[in-house]
């Protein structure tokens, strides 16, 4: 199971993190991704990170500006998100490895002023 | 970036037809392919994985084909709880990208 909370309205410029509690499976052997779908739209790849958290994989459109980690002492996964914009707004979702399974319940992130 | 291309993007079905979508991927991406249904309201669940093979759970009526570029998701007797909208998504490389989906409606 995957718990994503941390969802919230934020203005334009602003920050905040997203955590996802794992629970069901050894956390630490997996990598981890975060999926973002705004109302109405493709699901969109976000950001992906080892099982060790050595390695960490961004798209484009948030390089530089999303911070992906983990706790695998605590079964945590976490999405910092600064310098948001109003397109940033969506519904994030935290997934199991790449080929997405199992999906969470998903946390809504609104950038608006 | 590899892009994905799903066809159609919406199709009416009966209950019981056979329904078939294609995703095409801009270059060759082996078996790495998943198929996802989401209905509204709800997180995307994962149907196919490695292109051919079904998720547990997953009833039988539901195969997936193709590799290289060429992928299909077949549904051999649609039933009313089918009724979705169909993604198909590539984890050859990164960035990870997603088909735009296919909205399987009741004629």
């Amino acid at each position: 199971q995957l718990l994503e909370s941390g969802g919230a309205l934020v203005q334009p410029g602003g920050s905040l993190r997203l955590s996802c509690a794992a629970s069901g499976f050894t956390f630490s052997n997996y990598a981890m991704s975060w999926v973002r779908q705004a109302p109405g739209k493709v699901p969109e790849w976000v950001s992906s990170i080892s099982g060790s958290g050595g390695s960490t994989y961004y798209a484009d459109f948030v390089k530089g500006r999303f911070t992906i980690s983990r706790d695998n002492s605590k079964n945590r996964l976490y999405l910092q998100m600064n310098s948001l914009r109003a397109e940033d707004t969506a519904v994030y979702y935290c997934a199991k490895t790449v080929v997405f399974d199992p999906w969470g319940q998903g946390t809504l992130v609104t950038v608006s002023s | 970036d590899i892009q994905m291309t799903q066809s159609p993007s919406s199709l009416s079905a009966s209950v019981g037809d056979r329904v078939t979508i294609t995703c095409r991927a801009s270059q060759g991406i082996r078996n790495d392919l998943a198929w996802y249904q989401q209905k509204p309201g709800k997180a995307p669940k994962r149907l196919i994985y490695a292109a051919t093979s079904l998720q547990s759970g997953v009833p039988s009526r539901f195969s997936g084909s193709g590799s290289g570029t060429e992928f299909t998701l077949t549904i051999s007797s649609l039933q009313p709880e089918d009724f979705a909208t169909y993604y198909c998504q590539h984890h050859n490389n990164y960035p990870l990208t997603f088909g735009g989906g296919t909205k399987v409606e009741i004629k």
